[in-house]
C-alpha cells in the first residue's frame, strides 16, 4: 500500500528559531495536507495544497507541493512555544476513495 | 454543528468486553471517516461511510471491528471482544462531498486492560 515517509521524527529547537519537515510518498498524490495535533486533541488543518509546485503560507507557515508529487515540505520561521505539538503530512490520490494517508508525525519542542 | 463531535471522551474496557464509540459529524458533510491512533503515531485508516453506505472499509479488522452511519443518528464504531491491542485513540472526521480536506474530532481514548 502506500506509505509516507515524514521527517524528522522530533526536533528541539530554540525559541525564534526556523523549522523544517518534510515528507516523500512512493506514490503520487493530488492533494497535500498538513495537520498539526495537540495533546488530547485531533489534527487540526494547517495548510492544503492542490497543485503540483504550489507554494501557500499561512503566517509563519509555509508549505510546498512537491514537482513530482510524491514530496511536500513544511517550514515554520521564528518558532514560538505555542509551536509545540506533532506536525503530520497527509496525502490524498484519485485512486484511494477520499481516505487521507498520514506521514508518521515531526514531533516539535521549543525551549524558550 | 460546526465540529466533529465524538463521545465518549474516555472508555475502559476488560478485555473480551464490548466497546462502542460515537460521533456527530459536521452538518452538511456527507463523507464520515474512522482513524486509529495508537500513542502518537501515525493515523491507520479503518472505514470510510458516504452517508449511510460504506464507501472504503479496506482498514477494517472485519473479525471484530463493525460500523455504522445510519439516517438521524450518530455514526458508530464498534469493536467486540476487545484486545489490549485495540488500546488506542480512535479518531472520526467528516467532509463535505468532493472535498479534500477532513475535519477532526478530538478522539475518543479507549483503554484494553
Amino acid at each position: 500500500g502506500q506509505q509516507l515517509n515524514q521527517s524528522p521524527q522530533s526536533m528541539f529547537i530554540q525559541e525564534g528559531e526556523d523549522v523544517s519537515m518534510n515528507c516523500t510518498s512512493s506514490s503520487i498524490f493530488n492533494t497535500w495536507l498538513w495537520y498539526k495535533q495537540d495533546p488530547g486533541e485531533g489534527p487540526v488543518l494547517l495548510i492544503a495544497l492542490y497543485k503540483a509546485g504550489e507554494l501557500t503560507s499561512n503566517g509563519r507557515l509555509t508549505a510546498q507541493f512537491g514537482i513530482t508529487r510524491k514530496d511536500s515540505f513544511l517550514n515554520i520561521s521564528a518558532s514560538i512555544p505555542s509551536d509545540v505539538g506533532i506536525y503530520f503530512c497527509a496525502g490524498k490520490s484519485y485512486n484511494q476513495g477520499g481516505k487521507l494517508i498520514f506521514g508518521q508525525g515531526t514531533e516539535l519542542s521549543v525551549k524558550p | 454543528g460546526e465540529e466533529v463531535a465524538q463521545t465518549p471522551k474516555h472508555l475502559v474496557r476488560g478485555e473480551g468486553q464490548k466497546a462502542k464509540l460515537y460521533c456527530a459529524p459536521i452538518k452538511g458533510h456527507s463523507y464520515v471517516f474512522w482513524y486509529q491512533q495508537v500513542l502518537k503515531n501515525e493515523f491507520k485508516f479503518l472505514i470510510s461511510f458516504q452517508n449511510e453506505n460504506v464507501f472504503d472499509e479496506t482498514g477494517m479488522p472485519k473479525e471484530r471491528f463493525s460500523a455504522k452511519c445510519l439516517p438521524n443518528s450518530p455514526c458508530s464504531l464498534e469493536i467486540q471482544a476487545t484486545k489490549l491491542e485495540d488500546s488506542a485513540v480512535y479518531f472520526c472526521a467528516s467532509s463535505r462531498p468532493a472535498a479534500n480536506v477532513l475535519t477532526f474530532g478530538a478522539g475518543s481514548r479507549l483503554t484494553v486492560l
